[in-house]
């Protein structure tokens, strides 16, 4: 089955500075790979997805790539802010459909120092 | 977003007594629901996935038999964790899909503490 690997598990960086988490997977047939934010006691909450037909997506402070080759992908930060401190779960899945099994990486507690 | 409710948010029982978690999707229907577990500061592991008028499947090394759910409607699945013990103890969140999106919608969490 699917297993997703994730690094580091804590990152602290100055408020201002960027951060990069990074996931492998290693079932070559996923194809779905989003990104959670977990706050102390709650639901994991979706930040950022992308889908293997596509290298890179970006949407405001974050982005996140992909290389399907390597079977990896990333999650960068810029800008980062104390809000953002939390813990963050990368995750993957393959098809079909909407039956979403993913499997999520160990996660990376993200501690952004004002 | 789509909205998937859980509950309780929380409840302590006593060892050997059971306890039956609800997931709620409730602005859509969900033939496929997921259940996970989460230990303090650790990832989310899937226990089994929760399918609509079908048994669930389990992933390996969960005990079907402790860990009994039903999906008996689109909108609605149940945890009923059986003979709780101490080391059941954990967040157990449950989450559904809307669409062929992949995207999963997460209840709020239920956290069991066994005495």
């Amino acid at each position: 089955g699917e297993n997703v690997e994730q690094h580091p598990s804590t990152l602290s960086v100055q408020e201002g500075d960027s951060a990069v988490i990074k996931c492998t997977y290693s079932d070559s047939a996923s194809n779905y790979f989003p990104w959670y934010k977990q706050e102390l006691g709650k639901r994991p909450q979706l930040i950022i997805d992308i889908r293997s037909n596509v290298g890179e997506k970006k949407d405001q402070r974050i982005a996140v790539t992909l290389n399907k080759t390597a079977k990896h992908f990333s999650l960068h930060i810029t800008e980062t802010q104390p809000e953002d401190s939390a813990v963050y779960f990368c995750a993957a899945s393959r098809p079909p459909g909407n039956t979403g099994k993913l499997i999520f990486g160990q996660g990376t507690t993200l501690q952004v120092k004002p | 977003g789509a909205v998937v409710s859980q509950h309780p948010s929380w409840v302590i029982c006593k060892s050997g007594t059971s306890v039956k978690i609800e997931c709620r999707s409730l602005d859509f229907q969900a033939t496929t629901m997921f259940w996970y577990r989460q230990f303090p500061k650790q990832s989310l592991m899937l226990m089994a996935t929760s399918n609509e008028g079908s048994k669930a499947t389990y992933e390996q090394g969960v005990e079907k038999d402790k860990f009994l759910i039903n999906h008996a409607s689109l909108t609605l699945s149940t945890l009923t964790v059986t003979s709780a013990h101490p080391e059941d103890s954990s967040f157990y969140i449950c989450s559904a899909g809307r669409g062929n999106t992949g995207e999963l919608f997460f209840g709020e969490g239920s956290r069991l503490t066994v005495l």
